[in-house]
């Protein structure tokens, strides 16, 4: 089955202690992309990835890092999480080249940092 | 930057038909999407617009005018099942940027 796989679904954590929400899609998409959604806000996209080893920042990338080491795996990392980062993250893949542009969504990660 | 506004809540009968609008500014603008969110849920595709004009699929419609950097979503013979938030999302070189979102009420 297509799919994007995000863990964990669910992770409350403390001010500080680094944390890597990881994000795995296995439809051979070249472009990867996380979000945080907030009420109010919508999705905002905080890092996007062309393809293996291309990185790029989105809207809201501070506080975040990322790595595309291999063209499935797409980690989102918070180096030292504060409270403003609690939020529903989202993972998204597309074929790069595909006419609809069509991003196929993971299940969601909602984080709670005290 | 770029920047979408959509309304942030519409209602609408069952049976019904609505239309969610959207306005956006960008620069390198590709293509406009649109994706249904139900509470609690992921977000999902509906439709892409990259040249003006109406793109059908079933019950959903989309349609684009770059002229105007306008597009609006229209839903027909609306369902209890289409309740749920809207958003419309632009591409703009590699970067995405998406609306706040219409949250849709179908009420009997």
């Amino acid at each position: 089955e297509a799919q994007v796989t995000q863990n964990p679904r669910y992770l409350i954590t403390v001010t500080g202690k680094k944390l890597t929400v990881t994000c795995s899609q296995n439809m051979n998409h070249e472009y990867m992309s996380w979000y945080r959604q907030d009420p109010g806000l919508g999705l905002r996209q905080i890092y996007y990835s062309m393809n293996v080893e291309v990185t790029d920042k989105g809207d809201v990338p501070e506080g975040y890092k990322v790595s595309r080491k291999e063209k499935r795996n797409f980690p989102l990392i918070l180096e030292s999480p504060s409270p403003n980062q609690t939020s529903l993250y989202f993972c998204a893949s597309s074929l790069e080249q595909g006419a609809s542009n069509e991003q196929f969504f993971g299940p969601g990660t909602r984080l709670t940092v005290l | 930057g770029q920047s979408l506004e959509q309304p942030s809540e519409v209602t609408a009968v069952e049976g019904a038909i609505v239309q969610i609008n959207c306005t956006y500014q960008t620069s390198g603008f590709y293509g406009l999407s649109w994706y249904q969110q139900h509470d609690g849920g992921a977000p999902t595709f509906l439709s892409y617009n990259a040249l003006d004009g109406l793109e059908e699929t079933g019950r959903f419609s989309s349609f684009l005018s770059r002229s105007d950097s306008y597009g609006y979503l229209l839903l027909q013979e609306l369902q209890m099942k289409d309740s749920a938030s809207y958003f419309c999302a632009v591409k703009s070189y590699q970067k995405v940027t998406f609306g706040i979102g219409t949250k849709l009420q179908v009420i009997p």
